[in-house]
């Protein structure tokens, strides 16, 4: 499969907990990025990281990059019962055209208040 | 006006039914694309669209055939359908058309259910 892989598949914490989730993907990349679907809408683009980047923050996120390894990591802190939502890891592939993006199996998250 | 819109927001069909979803963006985005997503699944790419052209068909049925009208509109018509093809349909844009990993930003959806 071109898709990655991402663990752990659902994830339960308490609010004010971090919650780390992380992807695997397998070919080279230009960038990785994640987002965020709550329960049946839309995908919310959270942050990029580029292949020459290892670590990068926004709010209460960071995203970590190990190119070496093919993997990277989310960490939300203090989370809170809004970012119950599920979060995808997607990969800019150098070999895709069109700008496609290859999507991993997502993680579920639940934050109980 | 970052949003990418979609109509409807529901739709039942019969399998006999000739139906269409609709996308707009204002963002002066020249990528559009469409993908499916079942429950608990990640999105699947459809088609892509590049400066109003079809660039990317995922082998997808033929009861599916998508359209873009202009640089702001894309449809999805929709003829003759499964149930399994019951699905979120999602509809995304980007800026620049062939950039690896560009960042895209999604409609709500419109949630199809064939009967």
């Amino acid at each position: 499969s071109q898709q990655g892989e991402e663990d752990p598949q659902a994830l339960s914490i308490q609010e004010g907990e971090n919650a780390t989730m992380n992807c695997s993907y397998k070919t080279s990349i230009n960038n990785l990025q994640w987002y965020r679907q709550n329960s049946g809408r839309g995908l919310v683009h959270l942050i990029l990281i580029r292949s020459n980047e290892r670590e990068k923050h926004s709010g209460r996120l960071r995203v970590t990059l190990d190119t070496s390894k093919k993997s990277s990591s989310l960490l939300i802190t203090a989370s809170r019962a809004a970012d119950t939502a599920s979060y995808f890891c997607a990969t800019g592939n150098i070999y895709n055209q069109g700008g496609k993006l290859i999507f991993g199996q997502g993680t579920e998250l639940s934050v109980k208040p | 006006d970052t949003e990418v819109t979609q109509t409807p927001k529901h739709l039942v069909m019969g399998m006999t039914n000739k139906k269409s979803l609709k996308c707009e963006q204002h963002m002066g985005h020249r990528a559009m694309y469409w993908y499916k997503q079942k429950a608990k699944k990640p999105p699947e790419l459809m088609f892509v669209y590049s400066y109003e052209k079809l660039s990317i068909n995922e082998s997808v049925p033929s009861r599916f055939s998508p359209e873009c009208p202009n640089s702001s509109l894309l449809n999805l018509h929709l003829h003759a359908l499964q149930p399994e093809d019951s699905a979120l349909y999602l509809c995304a844009s980007s800026q620049l058309p062939g950039l690896a990993g560009d960042t895209q930003y999604f409609g709500p959806g419109t949630r199809l259910t064939v009967l």
